[in-house]
């Protein structure tokens, strides 16, 4: 079976560090973008950016440049997000998904079932 | 960045009813064109891909239709598992937006 599994449900403070991961596993973890997705509270989805753990590629949604890392290590079949310092506007849940490209598909076709970060004093 | 726009916000429909919602990007993508479908407390599903493309497991009452700027996702026949959030996201150019979404909810 194709999934994805998230890491779980971070509490921080605000300029906290944090990384959360997303392991895949009934694939070839190589050759698929892992995308991210922010949805705040009572809010919809934004597309944050996507990695390609094959090469390390990695395109950011200029609303999210430099507000956070994406990274993979491809020996343990996982994708990473963190940030280096947490705001309280950083608190929503955040869901990795596979990016699938063929037969004109180019969408997210399997998602974690998300990571709740809560950020507060 | 393309803008992608949903009507209506939300709507209240019964079981049996045909439903549609519609997305309009703020210029051309072709077909580039995505429904995914989000229940509370879960990861949204892809539904259809490619404007019309029906994904794998997905019940046939889903369709889509639309090209260019304008693209409508249609429930021939709502049944209670449908009630739901509805997002449509272009996958013409990055960054991918999503639409705000559609509730759909029971009348």
């Amino acid at each position: 079976e194709v999934q994805l599994v998230q890491s779980g449900a971070e509490v921080k403070k605000p300029g906290e560090p944090l990384k959360i991961s997303c392991k895949g596993s009934g694939y070839i973890f190589t050759t698929y973008w892992i995308g991210w997705v922010r949805q705040m509270p009572g809010k919809g989805l934004e597309w944050m950016g996507i990695f390609y753990p094959g090469d390390s590629e990695t395109r950011y949604s200029p609303s999210f440049q430099g507000q956070v890392t994406m990274s993979a290590d491809k020996s343990i079949r996982t994708a990473y997000l963190q940030w280096s310092s947490l705001k309280a506007s950083d608190t929503a849940m955040y869901y990795c998904a596979r990016q699938n490209y063929g037969d004109s598909k180019d969408a997210f076709d399997i998602w974690g079932q998300g990571t709740m970060v809560t950020v507060s004093s | 960045d393309i803008q992608m726009t949903q009507s209506p916000s939300s709507l209240s429909a019964s079981v049996g009813d045909r439903v549609t919602i519609t997305c309009r990007a703020s210029q051309s993508i072709t077909s580039y064109l995505n429904w995914y479908q989000q229940k509370p407390g879960k990861a949204p599903k892809l539904l259809i891909y490619f404007a019309s493309s029906l994904q794998s497991g997905v019940p046939s009452r889903f369709s889509g239709s639309g090209s260019g700027t304008d693209f409508t996702l249609t429930i021939s026949s709502l049944q209670p598992e449908d009630f739901a959030t509805y997002y449509c996201q272009q996958s013409h150019s990055t960054p991918r937006t999503f639409g705000q979404g559609t509730k759909v909810e029971i009348k």
